[in-house]
């Protein structure tokens, strides 16, 4: 079975660009997360979509943006780019969210790189 | 968030036991312990998580204290492949269990 899937795997934006990274969950996974991971921090919590609603949100600015659609896939989209929005952003998928304590499925992310 | 305290980084040598320590003197009685690692240029990857007892799979043994405000990840063996970062992460089952709050993790290295 195919895992997390992320498109694209690295892009190369300019300043003030905006951006949309893609993701598709595990199939039957109803649950998808996105993270920002910059260089030598752990991944932070940016969204989480359950059945194509927002059910949590990090701290983030507004410039930051997503939604999940029917076939539960998801887009994350960044707006007016700074050179700080330089990193991994990471997709995660999971079979359910509201009380649900069990593992993430992580995607091998896309490294965006803001010049 | 509950935090979670853990070495910078850590050396043990191939097919050795590796004993990863996490200290969460902070944590409450719903929250889950997990753990994650990270390799190289990959996204993150779950390890094991558990509540109060000790835990095993095939990748490794989460042994918890007792008061639950330490825990242990076990690598029985370790290879040159589990060279990576690991997290120590408390998630919990009420209203903000949807996010995993990572930190920085500790950094294994495995000589050959």
């Amino acid at each position: 079975d195919a895992g997390v899937t992320q498109s694209p795997t690295h892009l190369i934006k300019t300043r003030g660009q905006h951006v949309t990274l893609r993701c598709s969950p595990i199939s039957g996974h109803k649950s998808v997360s996105w993270y920002q991971q910059v260089l030598g921090q752990g991944p932070q919590f940016i969204f989480q979509y359950y059945e194509k609603e927002e059910r949590g949100r990090g701290n983030f600015p507004d410039r930051f943006s997503a939604r999940q659609f029917p076939n539960y896939s998801s887009e994350l989209n960044v707006n007016a780019l700074l050179l700080g929005d330089s990193a991994l952003y990471l997709c995660a998928s999971s079979f359910a969210a509201e009380e649900y304590t069990g593992e993430l499925f992580f995607g091998e992310g896309s490294r965006l790189t803001v010049l | 968030d509950a935090k979670t305290t853990q070495p910078n980084s850590m050396e043990s040598n191939e097919e050795e036991p590796v004993h990863l320590p996490c200290n969460h003197s902070t944590i409450s009685g719903t929250d889950y312990i997990h753990w994650y690692r990270q390799l190289p240029s990959q996204g993150p990857e779950y390890v094991i998580h558990g509540l109060t007892s000790n835990v095993n799979n095939r990748m490794a043994s989460l042994a918890i204290a007792e008061d639950r405000k330490s825990s242990t990840l076990i690598l029985h063996r370790a290879t040159l492949r589990d060279a990576a970062v690991y997290y120590c992460i408390l998630r919990g089952s009420g209203g903000s269990n949807y996010k995993l709050t990572f930190g920085k993790g500790t950094l294994l290295t495995v000589n050959p």
